[in-house]
């Protein structure tokens, strides 16, 4: 079976610094892969997606994932946070043979501080 | 505008009064799916469907019955709900069968007393 696990619960960071979110990610076969950014008291709201092709995928207010294979990793990094990308962060991985399953993470807290 | 909606979004029930909580979408998408999410455990998959009258179980159904009658919407029920349902709900769509890139709704909180 497919699993995920964030190695993080809680990054804290200072503004304007780089900041990497880990994701290890356990299948046997092919996978799709996401991260998902939620806001307080929001929705989740995708970030990326890793489907097939280039191994660094670039998303949304300029965070970026590159997907390792080898090491079955899928982290996350943006090279300088601002305040307001204080949010959770959640990986999740889909396909092979979890058919419609999607797989998440148990979440990083992201706080950004001054 | 494209959007998933949920209603309601806040509820607070008591043990063993059915209840249901509506999701739509006007996307025209196939997929579609609730999710619960509790602290410390992320988001997990209760229920998802391919299309109209069709559904599968998530990681955690028990408990929840769903139902896919027309492409747009995709009721959870809960026939008798209990204390350890409390939690965060979250309904989301997708274009594409394996549910890439899902649009997620804002949410319904559940407390059961």
């Amino acid at each position: 079976a497919q699993s995920v696990t964030q190695l993080d619960s809680q990054v804290p960071v200072f503004e304007e610094a780089p900041v990497e979110l880990r994701c290890n990610y356990s299948s046997s076969v092919s996978v799709y892969l996401f991260w998902y950014v939620q806001y307080p008291n929001q929705g989740l709201q995708l970030l990326l997606k890793y489907l097939s092709g280039s191994t660094l995928v670039k998303g949304i207010n300029g965070f970026e994932a590159e997907f390792n294979k080898s090491q079955t990793s899928f982290h996350l990094r943006k090279p300088s946070v601002h305040i307001s990308d204080t949010a959770e962060y959640f990986c999740a991985v889909s396909g092979g043979n979890q058919g419609g399953k999607l797989i998440f993470g148990q979440g990083t807290e992201l706080s950004v501080k001054p | 505008e494209a959007q998933v909606t949920q209603n309601p979004r806040y509820l607070i029930t008591v043990t063993g009064k059915k209840l249901t909580v509506t999701c739509s979408q006007n996307m025209n998408h196939e997929y579609m799916s609730w999710y619960r999410q509790d602290p410390g455990l992320g988001l997990r998959q209760i229920y998802y469907s391919m299309n109209v009258e069709v559904t599968d179980k998530g990681d955690v159904p028990e408990g929840y019955k769903v139902s896919r009658k027309e492409k747009r919407n995709f009721p959870l029920i809960l026939e008798s709900p209990s204390p350890n349902q409390t939690s965060l709900y979250f309904c989301a769509s997708s274009s594409t069968r394996t549910g890439h890139g899902q649009y997620f709704g804002p949410g319904t909180r559940l407390t059961v007393t």
